[in-house]
């Protein structure tokens, strides 16, 4: 299975400042329709996940342009630009691309 | 709009069966795969396993021995059973449309000993 290393666990910010959260991958994400099939999730406090971003880098609609994804191969990133207060809970990458799809850990932001 | 929307108990006891139900709306079982995603208490995100729009199924090798997941495209309905269950499947269960970009709202699920 593929392991998917999610970094930080934790964050702790301020209205207004940025981060970001890295996930690595075990093997390369890339499939053989050569997309590369990693998601970014949202689970907001008593919610279910929410997807913000699949393909590394393509936002769902109504997911402001503050979210956005980057990388390649096994090591990708999620920046929020300008936190909102409505952006805490938990985050989670998952990899669609290796059967069985595989999330990370988890980073749980906090508004400071 | 797509609408996803699972049912089922929420207490079950030990080594019996769990079985739940996935009613989808504003799509189609025939164009989706309909995947299957459990949440510990306080705890990540664990996928279970998929039928997919052809109807073929694919399991987490963890729980393969143990679940398995049918449909009815008739009825837009997506089952999940899963045997001898033991105080570590208590949980949340969530259906999620295999694209990822619709899920439910989840079925709490406790099984007690």
């Amino acid at each position: 299975d593929v392991v998917m290393t999610q970094t930080p666990p934790s964050l702790s910010v301020a209205i207004g400042q940025s981060v970001s959260i890295s996930c690595k991958s075990s093997q390369s994400l890339v499939a053989s329709d050569k997309n590369t099939y990693l998601n970014w999730l949202l689970q907001s406090p008593g919610r279910s996940p929410k997807r913000l971003i699949y393909q590394v880098s393509k936002l769902d609609s109504g997911v402001p342009d503050r979210f956005s994804g980057s990388g390649s191969e096994k090591d990708f990133t999620l920046k929020i630009s300008r936190v909102e207060a409505e952006d805490l809970g938990v985050y989670y990458c998952l990899q669609g691309t290796h059967l069985p799809l595989t999330f990370g850990s988890g980073t749980k932001l906090e508004i400071k | 709009q797509v609408q996803l929307k699972e049912s089922g108990p929420v207490l079950v006891q030990a080594s019996e069966t769990l079985s739940l139900t996935c009613t989808v709306s504003g799509f189609s079982l025939t164009n989706y795969g309909v995947i299957w995603v459990r949440q510990p208490p306080g705890k990540g995100l664990e996928w279970m396993g998929i039928i997919w729009r052809n109807g073929n199924t694919d399991y987490n090798s963890a729980l393969k021995s143990r679940l398995s997941i049918n449909r009815d495209t008739s009825k837009s309905q997506v089952f999940l059973k899963m045997n001898s269950l033991q105080t570590d499947d208590t949980a949340i269960y969530y259906c999620t449309r295999h694209t990822l970009d619709a899920w439910g709202q989840g079925a709490s699920v406790t099984v007690s000993s």
